[in-house]
C-alpha cells in the first residue's frame, strides 16, 4: 500500500530556534499533502493543506509565518516551525491521498521545545 | 466549516463484547467518513471507511454505517480482543483537496 514516511520520529530543540520536518511520499506522487497538529490527549487538528508548486493554504488561527510550508516536489512537503516556543509543542502528522483513495498518514513528529 | 462531534470519549467493554462509538456530523457536502485506530506515540492508521452511498460496510469484526439523513456513523467492533485496546478516531471529508475533520476521539479499553 502507499507509504508516507515522516522524519523526524522525534526531535527536541530550544526555544527560538527552528525545526524542519519532512514528509514524503514513497511510491506514489502526492500534489497535496495534509499537515495536522495533535496536543496530548487531544484529537488532531488540520492546520494546512500544501499544494506542489504553489502556496500552501492555511487554517483559520494557524500562523503562516511561523509554520513554513514548502512543496517543492511531488513527493516532498516540509513544515518548519520558526522561532520555536514551549507551546509549540506537539505531535505533529502529515497526510496525503494516493490516488483520490484513502489518507495515509505519517509516523508522526513528536517536537519538545525547551 | 465541517464539525464533528464523537461519543462516548472514554468505553470500557468486557473482553469478547461489543463496542460502539457514534459520531455526528455538520457539512452535508461530506462524502467520505474514515475511521482511525492509534497507539500512542505513532500516527493514525485506517481501520474502515465509508463513502456516502453506501449505508454500511463491513470487514470481519468491524463495521460501520452512514445514516446521511441524520448525519450520523457509527463504528461497530464485535468480539473485543485485548489488541483492540487504543483511541479511535472518527473523520469526515468533503474529498478531493480538502483535509479530514476529525472527532474528539474514543479511548476504548478491553477488560480481560
Amino acid at each position: 500500500g502507499a507509504v508516507v514516511s515522516q522524519h523526524p520520529s522525534r526531535v527536541i530543540c530550544k526555544s527560538g530556534t527552528s525545526v524542519k520536518i519532512e514528509c514524503r511520499s514513497l511510491d506514489f506522487q502526492a500534489t497535496t499533502m495534509f499537515w495536522y497538529r495533535q496536543f496530548p490527549k487531544q484529537s488532531l487538528m488540520l492546520m494546512a493543506t500544501s499544494n506542489e508548486g504553489s502556496k500552501a493554504t492555511y487554517e483559520q488561527g494557524v500562523e503562516k509565518d511561523k509554520f513554513l510550508i514548502n512543496h517543492a516536489s511531488l513527493t516532498l512537503s516540509t513544515l518548519t516551525v520558526t522561532s520555536a516556543h514551549p507551546e509549540d509543542s506537539s505531535f505533529y502528522i502529515c497526510s496525503a491521498r494516493p490516488g483520490g483513495a484513502a489518507y495515509t498518514f505519517g509516523s508522526g513528529t513528536r517536537l519538545t521545545v525547551v | 466549516g465541517e464539525n464533528v462531534e464523537q461519543h462516548p470519549s472514554t468505553l470500557s467493554v468486557q473482553e469478547g463484547d461489543s463496542a460502539v462509538i457514534k459520531c455526528t456530523y455538520s457539512d452535508s457536502a461530506s462524502n467520505y467518513f474514515p475511521w482511525y485506530k492509534q497507539e500512542l506515540g505513532k500516527g493514525p492508521q485506517l481501520i474502515i471507511d465509508i463513502r456516502s452511498n453506501v449505508g454500511e460496510k463491513k470487514d470481519q469484526r468491524i463495521a460501520v454505517t452512514l445514516n446521511k439523513t441524520a448525519k450520523h456513523f457509527s463504528l461497530h467492533i464485535t468480539e473485543t480482543q485485548p489488541e483492540d485496546s487504543a483511541v479511535y478516531f472518527c473523520a469526515a471529508s468533503s474529498g478531493g483537496a480538502d483535509g479530514l475533520t476529525f472527532g474528539k476521539g474514543t479511548h476504548l479499553i478491553i477488560q480481560p
